[in-house]
């Protein structure tokens, strides 16, 4: 199976500040990459898929890039509603699998 | 709108079975592949079983495969994970998912979950 190291575990970020949380792969992926966001208590929704395409209705601070073996999820000017996990999920290689996640929390 | 609820879940012993369902509403289920994904408390996402629109194709990973069954009523619009000889380690809230139209395995749209307990 593809493992999926996802960085930091957590962080803070203060109003208005720029976030970065990376997601390497055991092995090349070739894009086939979403992120999710899980807010307390609640399900997983879907936020970006195939590594940078924004699903519909998310905010267009968040975005995506990446290659290879290594992604990221970017949300430029956190917001107190951004306060979540993060989970990064490939489906290149079956069966698709997940990072362990990110907390991001606000300062 | 899309709406996927999920019922069935509560404590179990060991060794016993339980049967999740998933009722789904807002868009035409008989389309789109349909998954279980499950969450450890305090833990990560894992993915359980995906069936095709039809039902005729199904998928589990190992740690489940031979023990739980995924199985849809298109006439029904419903979901059901069907989960024998339950481990410690099944503990977890399941969730009901909408597999993309896309050929990749992202998840569009999630129940609300629904907690599984195996404990004696």
């Amino acid at each position: 199976d593809i493992q999926m190291t996802q960085s930091p575990a957590s962080l803070s970020a203060s109003l208005g500040e720029t976030v970065s949380i990376e997601c390497l792969a055991s092995e090349g992926i070739s894009n086939d990459l979403a992120w999710y966001q899980q807010k307390s208590g609640k399900s997983p929704q879907l936020l970006i898929y195939a590594a940078s395409r924004l699903q519909d209705g998310v905010p267009s601070r968040f975005s995506g890039s990446g290659s290879g073996t290594r992604y990221s999820l970017k949300i430029s000017g956190m917001q107190p509603e951004d306060e979540a996990d993060y989970f990064c999920q490939q489906s290149y290689k079956y069966p698709p699998t997940f990072g362990a996640g990110t907390k991001l929390e606000l300062k | 709108e899309v709406q996927l609820v999920e019922s069935g879940g509560g404590l179990v012993q060991p060794g016993r079975s339980l049967k999740l369902s998933c009722a789904a509403s807002g868009f035409t289920f008989s389309n789109y592949y349909m998954a279980w994904v499950r969450q450890a408390p305090k833990k990560g996402l894992e993915w359980v079983a995906t069936i095709s629109t039809s039902g005729s194709r199904t998928y589990y990973p190992d740690s489940v495969k031979g023990r739980f069954t995924i199985s849809r009523d298109n006439a029904k619009s419903s979901l059901y994970l069907q989960m024998n000889s339950l481990k410690s380690e099944d503990t977890a809230t399941y969730y009901c998912a909408r597999k993309i139209l896309w050929v990749s395995y992202y998840f569009d749209y999630w129940g609300q979950g629904v907690m599984v307990t195996v404990s004696s």
